[in-house]
This record gives structure tokens, sequence and C-alpha cells, in this order.
């Protein structure tokens, strides 16, 4: 079946260093989008991608689209506290159906 | 208002129990989803609802019966389940349920199967 695959699985980093997940998927993706989901939360949607190669930036945030559709990135510049959190990529494989990747956990390091 | 609201946020109940779960929002969404959490897992999509019928159904089991009275309320009734069943149940919606809609959570019931 579609899968989209997201590492590290975890990511422990000291409060202002920079934070990186990756976010693959088997198929083309018609869309990609990321959530964030706080401890005992639930997922809160960052952003959405669409076109090949395309780069978002939202302050200390960049997401990246891969050329194929097929990858993702998020990377985070400076990590706070309240960067803590799972994330999680999510796409579209042409239908109704969101497929959410495995997820990345970080946690930060006062 | 974007917020999708769900009751109860907790539920414990036995294996021979019947109980069902709540979602509401009222931003004029067309498009409601369950899905189901594990700890430490990615939401698994349960179902979806499309203008009030149902057009997605991820091969759940029939203990899970989802109903949409209307369009701003999502229903899951949940009768005899298994201790396995135990996660967090989100709720979302969309605006018509198309491929590049933002989907909105509320804050999940959490379930505990005995």
């Amino acid at each position: 079946g579609q899968q989209v695959m997201q590492i590290p699985q975890y990511q422990h980093v000291q409060e202002g260093e920079d934070f990186t997940t990756y976010c693959n998927s088997s198929t083309t993706l018609s869309n990609i989008q990321w959530y964030k989901q706080r401890p005992g939360g639930h997922p809160v949607f960052l952003i959405q991608l669409v076109k090949s190669g395309e780069v978002k930036k939202q302050k200390r945030l960049t997401f990246q689209f891969g050329e194929a559709k097929k990858n993702s990135s998020l990377h985070i510049t400076a990590t706070q506290t309240t960067d803590v959190g799972t994330y999680f990529c999510a796409g579209y494989f042409g239908n109704e159906k969101l497929t959410f990747g495995t997820g990345t956990r970080l946690t930060i390091i006062p | 208002d974007t917020e999708v609201t769900q009751t109860p946020k907790h539920l414990v109940m036995g294996m021979t129990n019947k109980k069902s779960l709540k979602c509401e929002q009222h931003m004029g969404h067309r498009a409601m989803y369950w899905y189901k959490q594990k700890a430490k897992k990615p939401p698994e999509l349960m179902f979806v609802y499309s203008y009030e019928k149902l057009s997605i159904n991820e091969s759940v089991p029939s203990r899970f019966s989802p109903e949409c009275p209307n369009s701003s309320l999502l229903n899951l009734h949940l009768h005899a389940l298994q201790p396995e069943d135990s996660a967090l149940y989100l709720c979302a919606s969309s605006l018509q349920g198309g491929f590049q809609e933002t989907q909105y959570f509320g804050p999940g019931t959490r379930l505990l199967v005995l």
C-alpha cells in the first residue's frame, strides 16, 4: 500500500539548535501537508505544499517539497521549548484519503 | 470559529458496553472524518463522510458504527469492543473533502476498553 515514512523517529536537541525531519513517499503525492501534535494534544495543521520544488517559510520553520513530489522536509531554526511535539507529514495520493507519515518526535533540552 | 469539539474527553468501557462518541463543528464543513491513533503512532483513517454520506470505510470492524445525522454532527457508536481498541479517537472536518483541503482536528476522545 501507499506509505509515508519519516526520519528520524525521535530527535533530542539542545534549545537553540536546528532540527530537520524528512518525509519520504513510495509514490508520487498530489500534495503534502505538515501537522504538529503537542504531547497530549491533537494534530494541528501547519502548512500545505502543492508544487514540485516548492519552498515555504513560517518564521523559523522552512518546508520543502521535492522535485519529484515524493519527499518533503521540515527545518526548524534555533529551536525553542515551544517546538516540542511530534511532527507529521501527510499526503494525498490523488484521492480523499490523507495518509500520515510515521512522525518525528522532537524533544528540547533546555 | 475553527473549532471541532468532541465528547467525552475520556471514556472507560467494558467489552459488553455500548457507548457513543460525538463530534461537532460549526465551520460549515461538509466533510467529516474519524481517525484512530494509538500511542506513538500516526492517526489512521477510519471513516470519511462527505455531504452526510459515507464515502470511505477503511475496512473498519463492524463493532464501530459511524453516523452523520447532519452536516455539523458526527457520531461513532461503539459496541462489543476489544481491549486493543483502546486508543485516541480523533474527529476532523474539512471544507468539502477534496484532496487539497486542510483538516481541522478535534481534541479527541481517549478510550480505554477493559
